[in-house]
């Protein structure tokens, strides 16, 4: 079965500061694609970053980027230059083959200005 | 404007009332699917569909109907509501037959009361 892990329920970060959200996943497949998600207080969930397994090269969008440790099963999301906007609750989610896609818990984002 | 609808945005019933959730998708998109957000577990897929006539269970399908008849609606049915199914629901769809690999499009969300 696949998983996936967000181990931290809360994280807070200083306005302009980096702050790194962690995720691991289990998954028994070598072909699949990782994605974190954003969902504001409005409750709509965005697309924040995407990451096929088979591409070495770390997923970047401006002040967000991942890193992925494909060996180890770790996606974590780095967001620089934190702003206000950026508050939210973040998932980490695992598509594989089975067309279907698995969320983590979820990690609040707290911005403090 | 491109989007997933969904209606009712809130709804409060009571335990046994059937009731049917509504979604609707503008962009042509093949792949559809449904999604219960409960705190401290994230997102559970109920069932979803590649294509018109073709829908699947998801992680929790148990007390959930789905159908497309259409390939821009993806309607949810609850034949008989119970209080453990109160929870944030969202709709979801994506261009391709292999929805789960590429971005999905959310709907607005419907949160669901069963008394």
């Amino acid at each position: 079965a696949q998983t996936v892990t967000q181990s931290q329920p809360e994280m807070s970060v200083q306005e302009a500061e980096t702050v790194t959200l962690s995720c691991t996943y289990d998954t028994s497949e070598s072909d699949y694609y990782l994605f974190w998600y954003k969902q504001p207080p409005s409750r709509q969930m965005i697309l924040v970053i995407r990451q096929e397994a088979y591409k070495q090269q770390n997923a970047t969008e401006n002040r967000f980027s991942v890193n992925f440790q494909k060996a180890a099963k770790s996606f974590s999301l780095k967001i620089s230059d934190s702003q206000l906007g950026d508050a939210a609750m973040y998932f980490c989610a695992l598509a594989g083959s089975n067309y279907q896609l698995i969320w983590g818990a979820g990690t609040k984002l707290i911005i403090k200005p | 404007e491109a989007q997933v609808t969904q209606n009712p945005r809130y709804l409060i019933t009571v335990t046994g009332k059937k009731l049917t959730v509504t979604c609707s998708q503008n962009m042509n998109h093949e792949y559809m699917s449904w999604y219960r957000q409960d705190p401290g577990l994230g997102l559970r897929q109920i069932y979803y569909s590649m294509n018109v006539e073709v829908t699947d269970k998801g992680d929790v399908p148990e007390g959930y109907k789905v159908s497309r008849k259409e390939k821009r609606n993806f309607p949810l049915i609850l034949e008989s509501p119970s209080p453990n199914q109160t929870s944030l629901y969202f709709c979801a769809s994506s261009l391709s037959v292999s929805g789960s690999y590429n971005e999905q499009f959310f709907g607005p969300g419907t949160r669901l009361t069963v008394l």
